[in-house]
């Protein structure tokens, strides 16, 4: 059982480039979402979904988009990469259950992020 | 909005006693607690549910002040192991959404 399987761990990217952070869970968890973590700042939410087709943003999205095509998948896209994307990216899932309510996550190993 | 975390930092000695508060400004419907390590990903605790309930697992336990929307996390005969990062995550309105506050650093010494 991986749990929250994250690829790259490590990547650098130049200015203006674009790439894919893969994210893959085994629990057939149907939430799931993507933070990134700065210093001082703790996690920040970037976008997340509850379900196979469904997305929404959170507190920071400006830069990236997502898309759940699988109750596994949860890819964040960069589309422009910019210094100010340097960060720790962790992918996280849970159970939905009943009115909406959410289990405690389980976070992904995490990507670190370069931008030059 | 961030919950709001406090204290930023602290250090006991192995033995001690350690409350870390989350307060937010939102009506919540839960609140949930995370240990970081350092290079590492979070670890869930404990989740605390509308109702003012107080969970607890080994000697690190929490409670839920609905009226107050404040959570606190109390930590009793630290541990070395209890070293590390804790966030707390806050759900509030119907978007079932978590958002964390900006941590507490907790550094247990011999």
């Amino acid at each position: 059982n991986a749990g929250v399987t994250q690829t790259p761990k490590f990547q650098v990217l130049k200015t203006g480039q674009s790439m894919t952070l893969q994210c893959a869970q085994d629990m057939n968890h149907e939430y799931m979402s993507w933070y990134r973590q700065d210093p001082g700042m703790g996690l920040r939410l970037i976008h997340y979904s509850v379900g196979a087709g469904i997305t929404d943003q959170g507190e920071v999205p400006n830069g990236y988009n997502v898309s759940r095509s699988t109750t596994e998948d949860f890819p964040l896209r960069l589309l422009s990469a910019a210094p100010s994307q340097t960060s720790v990216y962790f992918c996280a899932s849970t159970q939905r259950v009943g009115t909406g309510r959410v289990y405690g996550y389980t976070f992904g190993s995490g990507t670190r992020l370069t931008v030059v | 909005q961030q919950p709001v975390q406090s204290p930023q930092a602290v250090i006991l000695r192995e033995g001690e006693d350690a409350v870390i508060n989350c307060s937010s400004s939102k009506a919540l419907y839960s609140v949930h607690w995370y240990r970081q390590k350092h290079g590492e990903a979070p670890v869930f605790l404990m989740i605390l549910l509308k109702g003012g309930e107080q969970k607890g697992h080994d000697k690190i336990s929490a409670s839920f002040n609905e009226k107050k929307q404040q959570s606190s996390l109390y930590l009793t005969a630290s541990q070395l192991s209890y070293s590390g990062t804790y966030f707390c995550g806050t759900e509030a309105g119907t978007a079932s959404k978590l958002t964390f506050g900006t941590g507490t650093r907790l550094q247990v010494t011999l």
